[in-house]
C-alpha cells in the first residue's frame, strides 16, 4: 500500500527567508502523480505543485519549487522568500495507477516577521 | 470550467440520526471521486474513492458508506450517527492522465454530532 509521510509538523521560517518542507512515500508503482497542498485557516485546499514521476525534472511554480529524488522516495517543497500569506497547512500527496489519492498528515507552517 | 459543489457547508445532527452530505461536479467526465474527513489539525484520511459509477473503494471500516449513483455525483451517508463521526469532511474530484494531472477539493461540510 502507498503511505505518505511528514516527519515535521511544524515548521517556521521568517519573512524573505527560504524553507524546506519534507516528504517521503512508499510505492511499488514507477508511473505515478505527487502533489503539494496548501490548507489556510479557510480550510480549503489549493494546489501549490505538482510532479509527475515520468519526468526527471524538478517542478517549480514561482517562489514553490521541489526536489524530486525518485530513488530515494522524497519529495520536498522549498518555498523561497516567504511571505506571511504562506503561512499554512501543507499536505504532500500520492496517487497512482489505482487513482487512490493518498495524502500525509501535514506541516504547519508559520511565517514570522 | 470544472467545479465542484458540495454541501451543506455547515451540519450539525444528533446522535443517531441519518447523514447524507452530497457532491457533484461539472466540467467533466468520468472523474474519480474521492471523500475525506479531517480532525481539527489533523491529516486528510481517505474514507471513499470511486473510479466509476456504482465502483466505490472504502479505506476506513466504519459507520459510514458512500454512493455513486451518477458518474458525476457522489454520497456520503450513514444510517446512525456516532458522536466519533464529527469532523471536517471534504470532497474531491481528480482527473490522472499524461496531458492534465491535478485534484480539486470542494469547500468541506462541518459536521458536529451533538
Amino acid at each position: 500500500a502507498q503511505t505518505v509521510t511528514q516527519s515535521q509538523p511544524e515548521m517556521s521560517v521568517q519573512e524573505a527567508e527560504t524553507v524546506t518542507l519534507s516528504c517521503t512515500y512508499d510505492t511499488s508503482e514507477s508511473d505515478y502523480y505527487l502533489f503539494w497542498y496548501k490548507q489556510p485557516p479557510s480550510r480549503q485546499m489549493i494546489l501549490v505543485i505538482r510532479q509527475e514521476a515520468y519526468k526527471q525534472q524538478n517542478a517549480t511554480e514561482n517562489r514553490f519549487s521541489v526536489n524530486f529524488q525518485k530513488a530515494a522516495k522524497s519529495f520536498s517543497l522549498k518555498i523561497s522568500d516567504s511571505q506571511l500569506g504562506d503561512a499554512a497547512m501543507y499536505f504532500c500527496a500520492y496517487t497512482g495507477t489505482a487513482s487512490k489519492l493518498t495524502f500525509g498528515t501535514g506541516t504547519r507552517l508559520q511565517v514570522t516577521l | 470550467s470544472q467545479t465542484i459543489h458540495q454541501w451543506p457547508a455547515t451540519l450539525v445532527q444528533p446522535v443517531g440520526s441519518p447523514l447524507s452530505l452530497e457532491c457533484t461536479v461539472e466540467g467533466t467526465s468520468n472523474p474519480n471521486l474521492y471523500w475525506y474527513r479531517q480532525a481539527a489539525g489533523r491529516g486528510l484520511q481517505l474514507l471513499f474513492y470511486s473510479v466509476g459509477i456504482g465502483q466505490i473503494s472504502s479505506e476506513v471500516p466504519q459507520n459510514l458508506s458512500a454512493s455513486r449513483p451518477q458518474d458525476r455525483q457522489f454520497i456520503l451517508s450513514s444510517k446512525k450517527l456516532l458522536l466519533s463521526d464529527s469532523g471536517f469532511y471534504l470532497c474531491a474530484w481528480s482527473v490522472l492522465n499524461r496531458r492534465y494531472t491535478e485534484a480539486f477539493f470542494g469547500q468541506g461540510t462541518r459536521l458536529t454530532v451533538v
